[in-house]
């Protein structure tokens, strides 16, 4: 078992410029969480998945964050366009049923 | 999800139990207390959770009060590598709540040598 996989590790780039998180959940995990953390807010729960369906977004900061989950290894977390305040740790998590979640090791993301 | 309240940081001696509390007066009858834990730079770790019955694995203890109000994360024999932030939260296991993990701001434990 190699756990839920994040890239990259980190990301630099400017404001303006589209930034995609990449997570592959554990397999046979039928739920999958994006979550981010900042010293300010701690950790927050953006959106998840079930069975590769969108459930819950109503943690998404505005419209320039979107995540997709094509099929149930994969999922992106895209910011378009990206701004300073977005900087923050990213983490990807899934997990079986009621099972307890798997947090990947998180994209640290720095907009100048 | 009910509130939890940690104290904000806790010193410990290597070796010697880690005795970590959490207080949830609010907590409702299927909530369960869950403890996670985030080493730096890692993301949270799955330690242990509990319903009413003291819970233990190999990495540690979870003792709930009779009244389930409050609880207390054990870890055994602390280490160095035990420093880290740790977070007790409760949630329900069913219903429309189970997906949902509300995190707080954690107790930071710092293992001394």
């Amino acid at each position: 078992d190699a756990g839920v996989i994040q890239s990259p590790r980190h990301e630099v780039t400017e404001m303006g410029q589209e930034v995609t998180l990449r997570c592959k959940p554990i397999s046979g995990h039928d739920y999958l969480f994006w979550y981010r953390q900042t010293m300010m807010r701690g950790l927050e729960l953006l959106i998840y998945f079930n069975n590769n369906v969108p459930i819950d977004d109503s943690g998404m900061p505005e419209d320039r964050f979107s995540a997709k989950m094509p099929n149930a290894s994969f999922s992106t977390l895209k910011i378009q366009p990206s701004e300073p305040r977005d900087s923050a740790v990213y983490f990807c998590a899934s997990r079986a049923g009621i099972s307890p979640l798997h947090f990947g090791n998180g994209t640290r993301l720095t907009v100048t | 999800d009910a509130k939890t309240t940690q104290p904000t940081s806790m010193d410990c001696a290597e070796g010697r139990a880690a005795n970590l509390p959490c207080n949830h007066s609010t907590i409702s009858g299927n909530e369960y207390v869950y403890w996670y834990r985030q080493i730096h730079s890692q993301g949270p770790q799955y330690i242990i959770h509990g319903l009413k019955n003291n819970e233990t694995n190999e990495m540690a203890s979870l003792i709930i009060t009779e009244d389930r109000k409050s609880s207390t994360l054990i870890l055994p024999h602390a280490t160095l590598r035990d420093t880290a932030v740790y977070y007790c939260i409760v949630r329900a296991n069913s219903g429309g709540s189970n997906y949902k993990l509300t995190f707080g701001k954690g107790t930071l434990l710092t293992v001394n040598p």
